[in-house]
């Protein structure tokens, strides 16, 4: 696609249950990013994929949270055993060293846990 | 670690005002900045890219500038219209990475 994108657009699950969130970068771009935006307050980075390289890890809160880039394209975000401070927006972005790192952002995905 | 700051943190003007957002950061290494707007319930749209051997970049009513010497950068919006109503953010990478540091943001609330 032309654009980044990001399913689903909203998720609302009860506490402890799993959820997996997907991204859909940019065809091309090889490095790709997840940030979480919980409400009024700034952008957490989460994790940092670039090529084959090994992910940068070092934003995940919790071992509840975990991500995956298959061929180098899509990625999952999972985050298992939901807690109610996990509800946030969950921002995937891509970029290519290409264009100079430019950041394009998906829409996000809503998580609201109950 | 790199800190990003902007200044202010909002701002509501009349339409028609030149507005200028400040951008502020403690690592001066040669890297890009890129400039967002965000609008409420959605992701972030990328505005402008300064390249580090940039001193500014335009894109029609927008114009960033960088100072890497002052560790400054600044969001020129002229002629102000509503549908400028967003939050703006700034972001640069630290040191030794390709991962961004973000601001917090301004609002920006535009009145017709």
């Amino acid at each position: 696609g032309a654009g980044v994108s990001q399913s689903p657009s909203n998720k609302v699950t009860e506490k402890g249950k799993d959820v997996e969130l997907r991204c859909d970068p940019i065809s091309g771009h090889t490095a790709l990013y997840w940030y979480r935006q919980s409400l009024g307050q700034g952008l957490e980075f989460l994790i940092y994929f670039q090529g084959n390289s090994a992910p940068d890890k070092s934003g995940l809160p919790s071992d509840r949270f975990s991500a995956e880039r298959t061929g180098g394209s899509v990625s999952t975000l999972t985050i298992q055993r939901t807690q109610q401070e996990d509800s946030a927006v969950y921002l995937c972005a891509s970029s290519s060293p290409r264009f100079y790192n430019e950041q394009f952002f998906g829409p996000g995905t809503r998580l609201t846990v109950l | 670690k790199q800190e990003v700051t902007q200044i202010p943190a909002a701002l509501s003007v009349p339409e028609g005002e030149n507005l200028v957002l400040n951008c502020s950061f403690t690592d001066s290494a040669i890297y890009n900045l890129q400039w967002f707007r965000q609008d409420p319930g959605k992701g972030l749209t990328s505005l402008l890219l300064i390249q580090s051997s940039q001193r500014e970049q335009t894109s029609g009513r927008l114009n960033a500038s960088l100072d890497k010497s002052s560790g400054r950068s600044t969001l020129y919006i002229a002629a102000s219209q509503p549908g400028d109503s967003a939050t703006y953010l700034c972001a640069r990478p630290s040191g030794g990475s390709y991962i961004p540091t973000f601001g917090r943001g301004t609002s920006l609330i535009v009145h017709p």
